[in-house]
């Protein structure tokens, strides 16, 4: 069973902190790995996606893979209490369709 | 970007009765959809892949009689909950890639199904 792990939180930052959010995944073939964010009620809208290992850095966000580790991380700089949303990790399956973890709940606090 | 149109946004019906959410891809054509189904507080969990002009791929334990796709042009996908149960009650969203197997998905804004 292929399987993308998230700790669902909540993890609560301050405004203006680095919020970091985790996230490992079980199949190793696995290439492209996508943040997604979900606020109540709403569909998910992407973030980033990210193929390569290393960072990639978008405004205030970046994300980090690691193969080797099967690790795949978001961090958000400068928090902001309109960051606060279920954040979902996703791997793509055998080219098609995207497998979810739970998601992680943030909370920035003003 | 890609936009994907998803309707109707919610609806409730009655235990027995049949829905069907359409979703459309507005500006791209979608050779691939995706249905995916939440419950509260619950990750996005795939139902079934579509692909147009031919049979939907149904995931481990979904009742493909029961939730019937039909993927017939490029641009528009349905999702048909028939003898809908109150079990069924949850957040249907659909999605659909652009361009390339790699691409990100881009999500409709769901429809929230009540079951009375």
């Amino acid at each position: 069973q292929k399987e993308v792990e998230q700790n669902s939180g909540p993890l609560s930052v301050p405004e203006g902190a680095i919020a970091s959010l985790n996230c490992t995944y079980s199949d190793r073939g696995s290439q492209s790995f996508f943040w997604y964010r979900q606020y109540s009620g709403k569909s998910p809208e992407l973030i980033m996606f990210i193929y390569s290992n290393g960072d990639k850095e978008d405004g205030r966000f970046t994300a980090q893979l690691n193969k080797a580790s099967q690790y795949v991380s978001l961090l958000i700089r400068d928090s902001q209490p309109s960051d606060s949303a279920t954040y979902l990790c996703a791997f793509l399956q055998a080219g098609t369709a995207l497998i979810f973890g739970k998601g992680t709940t943030l909370s920035v606090s003003s | 970007g890609a936009v994907v149109s998803q309707h109707p946004s919610w609806v409730i019906c009655k235990s027995g009765t049949s829905v069907k959410i359409e979703c459309r891809s507005l500006d791209f054509q979608a050779t691939t959809m995706f249905w995916y189904r939440q419950f509260p507080k619950q990750s996005l969990m795939l139902m079934a892949t579509s692909n147009e002009g031919s049979k939907a791929t149904y995931e481990q334990g979904v009742e493909k009689d029961k939730f019937l796709i039909n993927h017939a042009s490029l641009t528009l996908s349905t999702l048909t909950v028939t003898s809908a149960h109150p079990e069924d009650s949850s957040f249907y969203i659909c999605s659909a890639i652009t361009t390339g197997a790699n691409s990100p998905l881009h999500f409709g804004n769901g429809t929230r199904l009540t079951v009375t």
